[in-house]
């Protein structure tokens, strides 16, 4: 079976420039997270999706980041415009939420190192 | 709130040595706990997760952990660590009541000694 899968795998930018993250869930998987990962700051929750609709973004950092969910096999993630202080390893991960508040595995994807020059 | 303790920030074992890594929670009710560990470059894969039951979890790569209540602690334990167990672990507690997040702990990087 196909894990979590996130392209670009890197991608390097100049300041001010639109960078768009893609993410593709696990087949079936009904909440899609985004993370961020910095030696600073460590790993950061972002925004989290259930059955396509943005659930928690208390983490979204500011308004030039933004994330959707159109399906349930697809999320991006977008920063517009994007500084030097964006870079950082960006994952997405996906669960089968099994209803109410209960949580379970969160699968990750393999990332996307993001360098904003 | 929900918080995870990592205590150690890094620890060298030598090859096979014995190794204990502590993770600390606080949590209101009874938690579901996970340990994941990153390979450099790579994202998270799940070692091992504690939902209800047996106390004493196994997991993948001959790894287990223990949930104390007592001590809100859930450490991961291996009794012989090979050299491709160097790493990143991250030990984590869920959920926030409401919604499904996840909190961390800041991780532990594991060097491994021939």
């Amino acid at each position: 079976d196909a894990g979590v899968i996130q392209s670009p795998r890197h991608e390097v930018t100049e300041m001010g420039q639109e960078v768009t993250l893609r993410c593709k869930p696990i087949s079936g998987h009904n909440s899609l997270f985004w993370y961020r990962q910095t030696m600073m700051r460590g790993l950061e929750l972002l925004i989290y999706f259930n059955n396509n609709v943005p659930i928690d973004d208390s983490g979204m950092p500011e308004d030039r980041f933004s994330a959707k969910m159109p399906n349930a096999s697809f999320s991006t993630l977008k920063i517009q415009p994007s500084e030097p202080r964006d870079s950082a390893v960006y994952f997405c991960a996906s669960s089968l939420a099994r209803g109410g508040s209960k949580t379970d595995t969160q699968y990750f994807g393999p990332g996307t190192r993001l360098t904003v020059l | 709130a929900q918080s995870v303790t990592q205590p150690d920030i890094h620890i060298t074992v030598s090859e096979g040595a014995s190794l204990e890594l502590r993770c600390n929670y606080s949590y209101g009710a009874t938690p579901y706990l996970f340990w994941y560990v990153q390979s450099p470059g790579q994202g998270l894969q799940l070692l091992l997760k504690y939902f209800s039951g047996d106390t004493l979890v196994q997991g993948i790569k001959g790894f287990e952990a223990e949930f104390k209540r007592s001590q809100s602690s859930f450490n991961l334990r291996k009794p012989s660590v090979h050299w491709s167990d160097a790493a990143e672990y991250f030990c984590a507690v869920g959920p926030n009541f409401g919604n499904e997040k996840l909190t961390f702990g800041t991780g532990t990087r594991l060097t491994i000694i021939p």
